[in-house]
C-alpha cells in the first residue's frame, strides 16, 4: 500500500521569505505521480504542482517548486517570496500511473505572517 | 471558482439517518470523484464515475453508494449514519477517465452526525 507522510503539522513564514514543506512517501512502484494541493480557508482544493516520477527535472510553477528525490522517496515543496494568500493547508499526494486512487498526506498548515 | 457545484454546503443529521449529497461537475467534464476528509486528515478517495459508469473504487463503506446520472451530475448516498461519518465530503471532476491529478474540486459538503 502507498502511504504519504507529512511530518510538519504546522509551519509559519514571514511574508516575502521562503519556506519548504516536507513530504515522504512509500511505494514499490516505479511510475507514479506526485502532487501538492493547497486548501485555503475557502476549503476548496487547488492543484499547486505536479511531478511525474519518470521525469528527473523538478517541476516549477512560478513561485512554487519541488525537490523530487526519487531514491529517497522525498517530495518537498518550496514556496518563494511567500504571500499572505499562500496561507492554507498544503497536502502532498501520490498516485500510481493509470490508477485513479490518489492518496493524500495529513497536511501541513502554513501561515504566512505580515 | 472551479465550476464544480456541491449541495448542500452544510448538513446536520442524527445517527441512523440517510443523506444524499449532490455534485454537478464542471461543464464538459465526464469524470466525478468523491472524497471524504475527516477532521485534520487528508482526503480519502471513495469512488469515481466516468460518463455514468463506475470507474474506480477506494475506501467506500458498504453503507455508502453513489451514482452518476445521464446529465453527468452525481449523488453520494450515505445511510445508517454513524458519528464517525462526520466529515467534509468533496466532489471533484475531470475531463477524462484517467486521473492525471488535474482535478477540479467543489467547496465540499460538511456533514455533522449527532
Amino acid at each position: 500500500a502507498q502511504t504519504v507522510t507529512q511530518s510538519q503539522p504546522e509551519m509559519s513564514v514571514q511574508e516575502a521569505e521562503t519556506v519548504t514543506l516536507s513530504c515522504t512517501y512509500d511505494t514499490s512502484e516505479n511510475n507514479y505521480y506526485l502532487f501538492w494541493y493547497k486548501q485555503p480557508p475557502s476549503r476548496q482544493m487547488i492543484l499547486v504542482i505536479r511531478q511525474e516520477a519518470y521525469k528527473q527535472q523538478n517541476a516549477t510553477e512560478n513561485r512554487f517548486s519541488v525537490n523530487f528525490q526519487k531514491a529517497a522517496k522525498s517530495f518537498s515543496l518550496k514556496i518563494s517570496d511567500s504571500q499572505l494568500g499562500d496561507t492554507a493547508m498544503y497536502f502532498c499526494a501520490f498516485m500510481k500511473l493509470y490508477n485513479n486512487d490518489m492518496r493524500f498526506g495529513a497536511g501541513t498548515r502554513l501561515t504566512v505572517k505580515p | 471558482d472551479s465550476g464544480v457545484t456541491q449541495t448542500p454546503k452544510h448538513l446536520i443529521t442524527a445517527t441512523g439517518q440517510r443523506v444524499t449529497l449532490r455534485c454537478s461537475p464542471r461543464s464538459g467534464d465526464l469524470s466525478v470523484y468523491w472524497y471524504q476528509q475527516s477532521l485534520d486528515q487528508g482526503l480519502q478517495f471513495l469512488i469515481q464515475y466516468y460518463n455514468g459508469e463506475e470507474r474506480a473504487k477506494g475506501n467506500i463503506l458498504e453503507r455508502f453508494s453513489a451514482q452518476q446520472f445521464p446529465d453527468l451530475h452525481s449523488e453520494l448516498n450515505l445511510s445508517s449514519l454513524e458519528l464517525g461519518d462526520s466529515a467534509l465530503y468533496f466532489c471533484a471532476s475531470s475531463s477524462g477517465g484517467v486521473n492525471t491529478g488535474e482535478l477540479f474540486f467543489g467547496e465540499g459538503s460538511r456533514l455533522t452526525v449527532l
